[in-house]
C-alpha cells in the first residue's frame, strides 16, 4: 500500500507571502498526484492534477511540481481565501485506487 | 460541468447499515469513475472505494473490504454507497465525487456536498 506523507502539518504564513507544501510517496506514483483545498464545512476542491496541471478556474498563484516520490504545492502570494487545509492524493485510474496524505493546515501568521 | 446531489443526513444505531445516494446531473455518467471518500470529525480524507458504471465492478479500499458496497444505476444516474456493521468510528461526513470531460483523477474532480452519518446508540 502506498503511503502519502505531507509536511509540515501546520504552516503559518502572512498574507502576501509564499507558501510551500510538501508531499512524499512511499513509492513512485509517477505524476499521478493531485492537490486539494478544503475549507471548514466544505467539500474538498481539486486544485492540481497530473502533479502540475491546474484544474479549471484555479488561480495561477497555485502551482504544483515534482514526480516520482517528491511533490510540492506552491502558493506564490497567499490571499485571505487561501487559508485552508491542503491534501495531496496519489491516484490510479485503472484499477481505481487512491490515497490521501494527512493534510497541511495553512494558517494566518 | 456536473452537479452531484447527495442524500440527507442519517442517524444510525451501532450494528445497522446505512445507504447514501449520489445523483449526478449532466451526461457521461456511465463512463467516468465515481468515488466515495469519508471524513471523520477533525480528521483527514479517507478513500473508501469507487466504481466506473459502464464496467459495473467496484474497487474498495482494503480497510472497508467486506463492509462496503458501491453500486451505480445508469438509468437514474445515481450512485450508492452502503456501509454495514456500523460502529461509532464510522461517524463521519461521506462524500461522493466524479470526473467529467477529459479529467481523469480517479473520480475526484467534482464533489458532492457531503452526507453526515452519525452512529450512536
Amino acid at each position: 500500500e502506498i503511503v502519502m506523507t505531507q509536511s509540515p502539518v501546520t504552516l503559518s504564513v502572512s498574507p502576501g507571502e509564499r507558501a510551500t507544501l510538501s508531499c512524499r510517496a512511499s513509492q513512485s506514483v509517477s505524476n499521478n498526484l493531485a492537490w486539494f483545498q478544503q475549507k471548514p464545512g466544505q467539500a474538498p476542491r481539486l486544485l492540481i492534477y497530473g502533479a502540475s496541471t491546474r484544474a479549471t478556474g484555479i488561480p495561477a498563484r497555485f502551482s504544483g511540481s515534482g514526480s516520482g516520490t517528491e511533490f510540492t504545492l506552491t502558493i506564490s502570494s497567499l490571499q485571505s481565501e487561501d487559508f485552508a487545509v491542503y491534501y495531496c492524493q496519489r491516484y490510479n485510474n485503472w484499477p481505481l485506487a487512491l490515497t490521501f496524505g494527512g493534510g497541511t493546515k495553512v494558517e494566518i501568521k | 460541468q456536473v452537479q452531484l446531489v447527495q442524500s440527507a443526513a442519517e442517524v444510525k444505531k451501532p450494528g445497522s447499515s446505512v445507504k447514501v445516494s449520489c445523483r449526478a446531473s449532466g451526461d457521461s455518467f456511465s463512463s467516468h469513475a465515481i468515488t466515495w471518500v469519508r471524513q471523520a470529525p477533525g480528521h483527514g480524507l479517507e478513500w473508501m472505494g469507487g466504481i466506473i458504471p459502464i464496467f459495473g465492478t467496484a474497487n474498495y479500499a482494503q480497510k472497508f473490504q467486506g463492509r462496503v458496497t458501491i453500486t451505480a444505476d445508469e438509468s437514474t444516474t445515481t450512485a450508492y454507497m452502503e456501509l454495514s456493521s456500523l460502529r461509532s468510528e464510522d461517524t463521519a461526513v461521506y462524500y461522493c465525487a466524479t470526473d467529467r470531460g477529459g479529467l481523469a483523477v480517479a473520480g475526484t474532480g467534482y464533489w458532492g456536498q457531503g452526507t453526515r452519518v452519525t452512529v450512536s446508540s
